[in-house]
């Protein structure tokens, strides 16, 4: 299975919204609301955003949202402060019963 | 409070075997998948299986099938992983993270464990 298709980067400044793409296939994102997204910041273990597409886990800012459309799920972070620049993975359930990663987008914060 | 503790960082050469841990508390081990994360040099997160430990079942990426072992002892809240011939391409850090909600995405991860394969 191949990973998901993400940008490598993109930027915003403090305030903006910026939305991040993931493309898949129909045996993965297209076909399954099983969408997660991951924030990681250098250094750090990964951690949880979005589950389920669009659902936030307990603790998670209300400025991070998720949603998708056939087989490209999309993270949109409005408010854009400067702890958001990290890097962000999405990941999909699969067809196999396993999941995939995309290839991660480094968020920068101008 | 949720925690996972992986085993420290390892040195090893190529052809050698390693069993790293991750060590579960704070929750019901027996009832959560415990998944495995591969993140080389500078790269991305990879996805590389998952495991049960309440009965031991385990999925595996095409990727890692047959590299890689992944078990559980359900008697001390730990899962692992291993190697039984190391390359140079295995060093990475490497994450447990345990699985929850719809279909294995992982809720709480372990500080990452890295593994250097070098001669």
């Amino acid at each position: 299975q191949s990973a998901l298709t993400q940008p490598a980067s993109v930027s915003g400044s403090p305030g903006q919204s910026i939305t991040i793409s993931c493309t898949g296939t129909s045996s993965d994102v297209g076909g399954y609301n099983y969408v997660s997204w991951y924030q990681q910041h250098p250094g750090k273990a990964p951690k949880l955003m979005i589950y389920d597409v669009s659902n936030r886990p307990s603790g998670v800012s209300n400025r991070f949202s998720g949603s998708k459309s056939g087989n490209t799920a999309s993270l949109t972070i409005s408010g854009l402060q400067a702890e958001d620049e990290a890097d962000y993975y999405c990941s999909s359930y699969t067809s196999s019963d396993t999941r995939v990663f995309g290839g991660g987008t480094k968020l920068t914060v101008l | 409070e949720v925690q996972l503790v992986q085993s420290g960082a390892e040195v090893k050469k190529p052809g050698e075997s390693l069993k790293i841990s991750c060590k579960g508390s704070g929750y019901s081990f027996t009832n959560y998948w415990i998944g495995w994360v591969r993140q080389m040099p500078g790269k991305g997160l990879e996805w590389m299986g998952v495991i049960f430990p309440g009965d031991s079942d385990t999925r595996y990426s095409p990727s890692f099938q047959g590299q890689v072992t992944i078990s559980a002892d359900k008697s001390i809240s730990i899962s692992y992983l291993q190697w039984g011939s190391l390359k140079a391409s295995d060093t990475a850090i490497y994450y447990c993270a345990r699985g929850a909600y719809s279909a294995y995405e992982f809720d709480y991860w372990g500080q990452g464990t890295l593994v250097t394969v070098s001669s």
